[in-house]
């Protein structure tokens, strides 16, 4: 069974940091680039970054370049996201994701709540 | 990069069919054939129905079909059943390796 189970969400300060993870089995993980989404609350889906299969490629959202980090261990299957200087619009429940044709495997996500 | 429009909502009866667009631009859905959507039930993850602009994953019902046509994409829903209430977002590559999804409809069975 494919399980991505994300860890690492919880209540932030404007300009603080948090870092994500993803821990995933049923797939090789190492086969697949993987992605991070989030969702604001009562909004839409946001694609925020991408990672290569051996991570030497890495892609971000121009809402989050510079300020956030994507990175994975794949000895470990887990993904990461490295997230600095935070702000109240980071809001959102973040998603990890494995990326072929599409997202097609998704973690429950995590909630991330940046407020002062 | 903007977001992908969608109709914020479509209605229909069961039975029928309901087509929700997505368009976007050059740069983006008119400039690859990969379009994907997704279904998403309140407080659940997204579920891949369609990708690349026209295939079904595994498993996913033969009433889901998508299609392209310039900068718009389609996902079709038909033989509407009530399990099809949920929001549904399309998604496209946006060149440089980066991706851009719809503004998101609600689709309602009457």
């Amino acid at each position: 069974e494919v399980q991505l189970v994300e860890s690492g969400g919880g209540l932030v300060q404007p300009g603080g940091s948090l870092r994500l993870s993803c821990a995933v089995s049923g797939f090789t993980f190492n086969n697949f680039a993987m992605s991070w989404v989030r969702q604001a609350p009562e909004k839409g889906l946001e694609w925020v970054t991408s990672i290569t299969t051996r991570g030497d490629g890495t892609y971000y959202a121009a809402s989050v370049k510079g300020r956030f980090t994507i990175f994975r261990d794949n000895s470990k299957d887990t993904l990461f996201l490295q997230m600095n200087n935070v702000r109240v619009e980071d809001t959102a429940i973040y998603y990890c994701a494995s990326h072929s044709s599409g997202f097609p495997f998704w973690g429950q996500g995590t909630l991330v709540a940046v407020s002062s | 990069q903007s977001a992908l429009t969608q109709p914020r909502s479509v209605s229909g009866s069961p039975g029928q069919s309901v087509t929700i667009s997505c368009t976007g631009t050059s740069s983006d859905v008119g400039g690859y054939d990969y379009v994907s959507w997704y279904q998403q039930y309140p407080g659940k993850a997204p579920k891949l129905i369609i990708y690349d602009v026209t295939k079904r994953p595994s498993g996913v019902s033969d009433r889901f079909s998508g299609s392209k046509s310039g900068n718009t994409a389609s996902l079709i829903i038909s033989g509407l059943q009530a399990d099809d209430e949920a929001h549904y977002y399309c998604c496209s590559y946006a060149r440089s390796y980066t991706y851009v999804f719809g503004t998101g409809t609600e689709v309602s069975v009457l």
